[in-house]
């Protein structure tokens, strides 16, 4: 009964190669996020759905892709992976845009070597 | 940019004590939250305060706001080992339309 859940938990990948990261949630929140956490820890937002309509889309490199198939999925593709790119991306969701609490997935840990 | 920073970085002390955590932010807020992420995992929230509020209260959790100073407190109480975490501040910023978080403070509670 997970709330919020992401795939694949880790992901070790070369320089230059695409990747996905998937993310679902069981709560029927209208507003799904992706973060980026670095090796600071420092927690960054990326991007934000509001009921599969992108609302907040940070400065991000365009080689980010998010995609929101419905409300309660919300993927994240990357393409020509990059050495900076390596950090934890968490998936989080919420009732409604700013006002109620997150809740997170537990991450997916991405390596690029 | 960031919104909110935690002070102080990290946090050492023994079971039983109380643990303080504070937290500075730059602009105007509806509301403001505190998180905690323990080792491997997503964050989780644990206390909301609104901007018309003053101090809030979860179990062991004591949560002050103080917007002329624009900061925030956590106290955390009569602290166990599985308080061992970090914990986050985090703002609605500038506009209230995303959730900023600070760099968080690192809780080692020693048994």
């Amino acid at each position: 009964d997970t709330a919020v859940s992401q795939t694949p938990k880790y992901l070790v990948t070369q320089m230059g190669n695409d990747k996905s990261i998937k993310c679902e949630q069981n709560l029927g929140h209208d507003t799904m996020y992706w973060y980026k956490q670095d090796s600071k820890k420092f927690l960054k937002i990326m991007f934000s759905y509001n009921n599969k309509e992108l609302i907040i889309n940070e400065t991000v490199p365009n080689r980010f892709s998010p995609k929101s198939p419905d409300k309660a999925h919300l993927n994240l593709h990357i393409n020509s992976l990059e050495l900076g790119d390596s950090a934890v991306y968490f998936c989080a969701s919420s009732q409604d845009r700013v006002y109620s609490p997150l809740h997170f997935g537990n991450g997916t840990r991405l390596t690029v070597t | 940019s960031q919104q909110g920073e935690e002070d102080p970085q990290a946090l050492s002390i023994q079971e039983g004590e109380n643990a303080t955590m504070n937290c500075s932010y730059k602009t105007s807020i509806n509301n403001l939250q505190w998180y905690r992420q323990n080792s491997g995992r997503g964050l989780v929230h644990l206390i909301l305060i609104r901007s018309n509020e003053r101090e809030k209260h979860s179990g062991r959790l004591r949560v002050t706001l103080d917007t002329s100073k624009k900061s925030s407190s956590l106290l955390i109480t009569a602290s166990r080992a599985a308080d061992t975490a970090s914990y986050f501040c985090a703002t609605d910023g500038k506009y209230g339309n995303k959730l900023v978080f600070g760099a968080g403070t690192i809780l080692r509670v020693k048994s």
